[in-house]
């Protein structure tokens, strides 16, 4: 049972340029999430979705786009990529029931030069 | 809207030592509460949690957790530390209700056991 698994691992960037950071779970999992950990900041919501087709906005999410057209991927688009984007991502899913805790992947480290 | 107020930011502490790592809360309504720890270059991992019910919590490394409704707070203990528990530690809640999904982070603890 692989969980949730997020690629790339790293991630180098120039200014402007786009990617997508890539989230998969194989648990079934109705709701998920994609964080930016920043030190002294803990965690940030920047988009969620509660199934396939439906998406919000979080706490920041100026700059990052998102999709679920399946159940098992959530992928995070970055349009133009910028030096305040220089973060740790972490994509995170859990069943729909709030009380339910969330299960993470292992983060994608992007750095934008 | 809820908010997380994790106290210290960095906790140095004794291997053998008891620690507490503290954490309020505000919130206008029931909430959920959870501690995650966090290892060096590793995602998340939910350590405890409360529901409802008994106010202690514990989780299977000896940690445990109290809620206190009055004081909003939800603190963090462990009587006896080791090295293997240096990590940063998050308190996070999720609070009750149609169309809330959001989970809120503090901004973590960094717990560092001195040999």
């Amino acid at each position: 049972n692989a969980g949730v698994t997020q690629t790339p691992k790293f991630q180098v960037l120039k200014t402007g340029q786009s990617m997508t950071l890539q989230c998969a779970q194989d648990m079934n999992h109705e709701y998920m999430s994609w964080y930016r950990q920043d030190p002294g900041m803990g965690l940030r919501l920047i988009h969620y979705s509660v199934g396939a087709g439906i998406t919000d906005q979080g706490e920041v999410p100026n700059g990052y786009n998102v999709s679920r057209s399946t159940t098992e991927d959530f992928p995070l688009r970055l349009l133009s990529a910028a030096p305040s984007q220089t973060s740790v991502y972490f994509c995170a899913s859990r069943p729909g029931q709030p009380d339910s805790p969330l299960h993470f992947g292992n983060g994608t480290r992007l750095t934008v030069t | 809207a809820q908010s997380v107020t994790q106290l210290d930011s960095q906790v140095p502490v004794f291997e053998e030592a008891p620690v507490e790592l503290r954490c309020n809360y505000s919130s206008s309504v029931s909430v959920y509460l959870f501690w995650y720890v966090q290892y060096p270059n590793q995602g998340l991992q939910l350590l405890l949690k409360y529901l409802s019910g008994s106010t202690l919590v514990e989780s299977i490394n000896g940690f445990e957790a109290e809620f206190n409704k009055s004081q909003t707070s939800f603190h963090l203990r462990k009587p006896s530390v080791h090295i293997s528990d240096t990590a940063e530690y998050f308190c996070a809640v999720n609070t009750l209700g149609a169309g809330s999904y959001q989970l809120t982070f503090g901004k973590g603890t960094k717990l560092s056991v001195i040999p």
